[in-house]
């Protein structure tokens, strides 16, 4: 199957700093990629979806202020957390396809973020 | 996209056939059916998808019943490894195909 990682896998920072996650689809081209959280025994939740050169789609009650999706080219898309916050601590989970409706989605292996 | 809805838990004895049930009885015609696992603390796995045919690759088999309102995957020889969260999830319906995860199968493959 395609391969998609992310970058850091782990990262820890203070309050009110930002933190940005890269996504890489590193053997197709992802005409779209999705971002997901998940809290500690709980499933995926869906925040955003973006397509390559356009802005992204945040799902109710997602702060695109707060959650800042780049998808500049087809192989990369960044999501930065700014300011922060001890509650934004969680394990965060892109995924990436070809675009069509029916591609299948590839994920990378996910970054968790601590936030002191 | 259809709701799905999948035992919490199964138990499964290492090197025998690991069956899990869906049930996607809203599913629409143009939905597929797909399945994920989740390993602990990694991104969730592809593992196969159909529409209304059985399907098989080097990882699982798919069985849709005629009227698609129920499937089962198979694991035909589980291992320790395969011990994972494992989501059913109908999809084709929503935007841009969006996967919308619910609470999974926890599978336990015991020696």
């Amino acid at each position: 199957g395609a391969v998609v990682s992310q970058h850091p896998s782990w990262v820890i920072c203070k309050s009110g700093t930002s933190v940005k996650i890269e996504c890489r689809s590193l053997d197709f081209q992802a005409t779209t990629m999705f971002w997901y959280r998940q809290f500690p025994k709980q499933s995926l939740m869906l925040m955003a979806t973006s397509n390559e050169g356009s802005k992204a789609t945040y799902e109710q009650g997602v702060e695109k202020d707060k959650f800042l999706i780049n998808h500049a080219s087809l192989t990369l898309s960044t999501l930065t957390v700014t300011s922060a916050h001890p509650e934004d601590s969680s394990f965060y989970i892109c995924s990436a396809s070809g675009g069509r409706t029916t591609d299948t989605q590839y994920f990378g292996p996910g970054t968790r973020l601590t936030v002191l | 996209d259809a709701k799905t809805t999948q035992p919490t838990s199964m138990d499964c004895a290492e090197g025998r056939a690991a069956n899990l049930p869906c049930n996607h009885s809203t599913i629409s015609g143009n939905e597929y059916v797909y399945w994920y696992r989740q390993i602990h603390s990694q991104g969730p796995q592809y593992i196969i998808h159909g529409l209304k045919n059985n399907e098989t690759n080097e990882m699982a088999s798919l069985i849709i019943t005629e009227d698609r309102k129920s499937s089962t995957l198979i694991l035909p020889h589980a291992t320790l490894r395969d011990t994972a969260v494992y989501y059913c999830i109908g999809r084709g319906g929503g935007s841009q195909g969006n996967l919308i995860f619910g609470k999974g199968t926890k599978l336990s493959v015991k020696p």
